[in-house]
C-alpha cells in the first residue's frame, strides 16, 4: 500500500507569493488533516478535512486555507506569504470514521517550504 | 483546546544509557499516542494509550499511561544509536491531534 505523498518536497517563494501544496492520502483514507513544524513552535495543527468537508480548523489567519477533493486528495494553499511562513508543511492521514482522531496518523514526508 | 507539556526539551545520551520522556496535561485524556520523528523524517506513529495506568512495551520502549490519564512517559532501556530523534507524545481532540513539543534524543556512541 503506498504511503502518504506529498508534493512538492522542497518549494522556494518570495514575500507576497502564493503556494499550493498537496497531498494524496494512503488508500481508503478520507480524512486529512494539515500541520505546520517549526523549530520554535513544534508541530501546530491547520486543519482537517473529511469527505470534502473541513470538520476542524487551527489557529492560523486566513491566508491559510484548503480543499479536499472527492478522491480524498488535499491541497492547502498560502496566500502572501510572509517569511514566517517558512516551515514544513506535514500532511497526515487516517481512515478517518470517527470526528475524534483516536486512530494512527499516517505522515507524508513534508513539503520545506522557504519564503525569502 | 487540549494542551500537553513535554520535558525535557533535549536530552544527550551515552549509548547503552536509558532514556525517559514525560507528557503531562493539566486535563484528564482520552487517549494519548507517541510518535518519532527522525532527522529529516516525518512522524512515525509509535503506541496509544487508551486505558488508565495502561504499560505497553515494544522491545526496549516502555509506555506508560497514569492512573488519573494525564501523564505519560516513554522510556527507552539501553539506548542505541538508531534511537535519535524526536518523540512526540499527541492527544486527540475533534478531528485533530494536539502535539506536545516533543524531546529531541541525542545519543553518542
Amino acid at each position: 500500500k503506498a504511503g502518504v505523498t506529498q508534493t512538492p518536497r522542497y518549494l522556494i517563494k518570495t514575500r507576497g507569493q502564493q503556494v499550493t501544496l498537496s497531498c494524496s492520502p494512503i488508500s481508503g483514507h478520507r480524512s486529512v488533516s494539515w500541520y505546520q513544524q517549526t523549530p520554535g513552535q513544534g508541530l501546530q495543527f491547520l486543519f482537517e478535512y473529511f469527505s470534502e468537508t473541513q470538520r476542524n480548523k487551527g489557529n492560523f489567519p486566513g491566508r491559510f486555507s484548503g480543499r479536499q477533493f472527492s478522491n480524498s486528495r488535499s491541497e492547502m494553499n498560502v496566500s502572501t506569504l510572509e517569511l514566517g511562513d517558512s516551515a514544513l508543511y506535514l500532511c497526515a492521514s487516517s481512515p478517518g470514521q470517527g470526528a475524534r482522531m483516536n486512530t494512527e496518523a499516517f505522515f507524508g514526508q513534508g513539503t520545506r517550504l522557504t519564503v525569502v | 483546546g487540549q494542551q500537553v507539556m513535554q520535558i525535557p526539551q533535549y536530552q544527550h545520551v551515552q549509548e547503552g544509557e536509558d532514556f525517559t520522556t514525560y507528557c503531562n496535561s493539566s486535563t484528564t485524556l482520552s487517549n494519548i499516542q507517541w510518535y518519532k520523528q527522525r532527522p529529516g523524517g516525518h512522524p512515525v506513529f509509535l503506541i496509544q494509550l487508551v486505558k488508565s495506568g495502561e504499560v505497553k512495551k515494544q522491545k526496549r520502549l516502555t509506555f506508560q499511561f497514569g492512573e488519573a490519564k494525564k501523564n505519560s512517559s516513554l522510556h527507552i532501556t539501553a539506548t542505541q544509536t538508531t534511537d535519535v530523534g524526536t518523540y512526540f507524545c499527541a492527544v486527540s481532540g475533534y478531528s485533530t491531534l494536539t502535539f506536545g513539543k516533543g524531546t529531541m534524543l541525542l545519543v553518542s556512541p
